[in-house]
Parts: C-alpha cells; structure tokens; sequence
C-alpha cells in the first residue's frame, strides 16, 4: 500500500535561517505531489505542485522554493524564513496525471514555528 | 480566482444533534467537490467526493453532502453526530482546467467540537 511521509514532524527555526523539509511517498511510481500551507485561519493554501522528476510548478510567489530531486521525494526549502513562514506544512500526492477526479493523499505534516 | 467558503469557524453541539456544515465556491464551470476530515493527531483524509451524477453524496461514517450547482453549494451533514467526529472539516474544490488539474483550493476548515 501506498504511504507518505513528512519530516521533521515539528520546527522551531530563528527568522533568516534555512529551512528544508522532506516529503516521501511509498508504494507508488511517477506520482504528482503537492505542499501545502495550513496558517492558523487560512485555511490549506497550495504552494507548488510537481508532475515530475525536476519539474515545479509554484502557485503563490514567496521565499519558499521546491525541488523533486526523485520521484517519490518532494522538498521545501527556504533561504531566510520569516515569521510569516509559520504554520503547518502538507505534502500530498495523487497517483496517475492529477486528472480532476482523482484524490489526494495527505501526509502527517511538519509544524514549523520561525521565532 | 476560484474561491472557497465555509462559513462556520467553529461548530460546538451534544451528541445525537444534527450537524450541517456549509460550504460555497465561486467557479462557474465544472467543479470536483471535496470533503476532508483532520481528526486530532492524525492525517487529513478523504470524507467524501462528488464528480458527477447523483448530486447526494455519500461518505463514511454516515456523512454526506449535497451538490447544489444553483446554488454552488456543497453542505456536509450527518443526522446525529457523535463525540468521535469531533475534529476540523474542510470542503475543497476542484476545477479540473490545463495544468492544474488535480489542484485543490481549501476552505478555511470548520472545527467540529461533540460534547459527550
């Protein structure tokens, strides 16, 4: 069975340091994979998606950068985090093209506090 | 832009009550619906879905929830809700267009509290 992981769980990071967190799925090839943002009262904000080994789409423009250097590995990194960087982080995956009838697969996810 | 409204931040009722969570999207074309669950300390998961057909969804643990195009609503329910389903939903929408197929838009989630 398919299964997907996130880490580190929970982050507390000074604002202007780095930030690099890890996405891993299991049980399946060629996925697309997503992260997401979850800010207290925001709601899920998608922040890049990848449909492919090297290929990164973002959706909202920020400090943050992605990269898949696998297929089944997803990464979010940052140069200098803010403080607006803070909140709960969702990688996610869909097997097959990300066709609009297909589900996504959420992970546990990371809590990240930048003070 | 797509958008997504749920438009109760917090929910607090008795065991066996009535529950309905609402949910309204802004697109005017064809939308994929979704409902996620976030059970404390665990995953997001999948509650229910609609793509097409009968506009009354069904999910698990007697959840479901009404298409209704007119209106571009998706409200969850469930006839009498228990202490387990004490938790934070979330409707998403879907819009299946170019390249973001498979891209999801979040409501802000409604915390669901179930007093015992």
């Amino acid at each position: 069975s398919q299964t997907i992981h996130q880490w580190p769980a929970t982050l507390v990071q000074p604002v202007g340091s780095p930030l690099s967190l890890e996405c891993t799925v299991e049980g399946t090839s060629n996925p697309n994979l997503y992260w997401y943002r979850q800010a207290a009262g925001r709601g899920l904000q998608l922040l890049f998606y990848s449909v492919g080994i090297g290929q990164i789409s973002s959706e909202v423009p920020q400090n943050l950068s992605a990269s898949r250097p696998q297929d089944r590995q997803f990464i979010l990194s940052s140069k200098k985090l803010l403080l607006s960087d803070s909140g709960f982080y969702l990688c996610a995956w869909i097997a097959g093209r990300g066709g609009s009838e297909e589900t996504q697969y959420f992970g546990p996810g990371t809590r990240l506090l930048v003070l | 832009a797509q958008s997504v409204s749920q438009h109760n931040h917090h929910v607090i009722l008795s065991e066996a009550a009535s529950l309905e969570l609402g949910c309204n999207y802004s697109y005017g074309g064809t939308v994929n619906l979704f409902w996620y669950v976030q059970y404390p300390g665990q995953h997001l998961q999948l509650l229910l879905k609609y793509f097409s057909g009968d506009p009354l969804v069904k999910g698990i643990k007697g959840f479901e929830a009404e298409f209704i195009k007119s209106k571009f609503s998706f409200n969850l329910r469930k006839p009498s809700v228990q202490w387990s389903d004490t938790a934070e939903y979330f409707c998403a929408v879907n819009a299946g267009y170019g390249g973001s197929q498979g891209n999801l838009i979040f409501g802000k989630g409604t915390k669901l509290s179930v007093k015992p």
